[in-house]
């Protein structure tokens, strides 16, 4: 089981471009998260999907974020026009229908200048 | 307002002795309480998860303790290694309908030095 895999490991791009973070969760994990990491606001919980349907996207910070999952083996999380204060650890994690344990990513670092 | 505080934010200590992390939450309805280890650079781990009828659950070196009345855990760790050096994170989360919330708390930094 290679876990949960994240693309790119690191990403910097210059404010205003697109930045899509890409996540393969774990085969057979009905859940998917995507957090958000800073040295300010410690871990943040953006959205999570149940069987590739997006639950709860209440904690997306604006609508410059917007997040996929076309199917049960991929995800997206997308930041539209980028903006410096973005810059943070990007964490995708998955888990299986109990839901009691999360696997994470080893997570994308965005650096928008 | 669900939130989770961790004390102390970061710790020092030497290889071998032994430390206590503690969380504190005012989260309710409360479903479960996790510990993950977050090594620098890497995803959290998870390390323990305690439900409300569970007040202790050990894994190795560490063990975590919960009291679900007071809405306190800890977090304990037995001789400590280098390796042991990480954030620890505490996640409390409630149950909504068929949904698990969790809220995070900020971490302890732990240090181990030689």
């Amino acid at each position: 089981d290679a876990g949960v895999i994240q693309s790119p490991r690191h990403e910097v791009t210059e404010m205003g471009q697109e930045v899509t973070l890409r996540c393969k969760p774990i085969s057979g994990h009905d859940y998917l998260f995507w957090y958000r990491q800073t040295m300010m606001r410690g871990l943040e919980l953006l959205i999570y999907f149940n069987n590739n349907v997006p639950i709860d996207d209440s904690g997306m910070p604006e609508d410059r974020f917007s997040a996929k999952m076309p199917n049960a083996s991929f995800s997206t999380l997308k930041i539209q026009p980028s903006e410096p204060r973005d810059s943070a650890v990007y964490f995708c994690a998955s888990g299986p229908r109990d839901r009691l344990i999360y696997t994470f990513g080893s997570g994308t670092r965005l650096t928008v200048v | 307002k669900n939130q989770v505080e961790q004390s102390p934010q970061s710790l020092i200590i030497l290889e071998g002795k032994n430390c206590t992390l503690q969380c504190n939450y005012t989260v309710s309805p409360f479903s479960n309480l996790r510990w993950y280890k977050q090594d620098t650079g890497r995803g959290p781990v998870s390390l323990t998860i305690m439900t409300f009828s569970e007040n202790t659950k050990s894994n190795g070196r560490y063990t975590a303790t919960l009291d679900a009345d007071t809405k306190q855990s800890s977090l304990h760790i037995t001789a400590s290694q280098l390796s042991d050096s990480a954030s620890y994170i505490c996640v409390v989360s409630v149950r909504s309908g068929g949904s698990y919330i969790p809220t995070f708390g900020r971490g302890t930094s732990l240090i181990v030095h030689p």
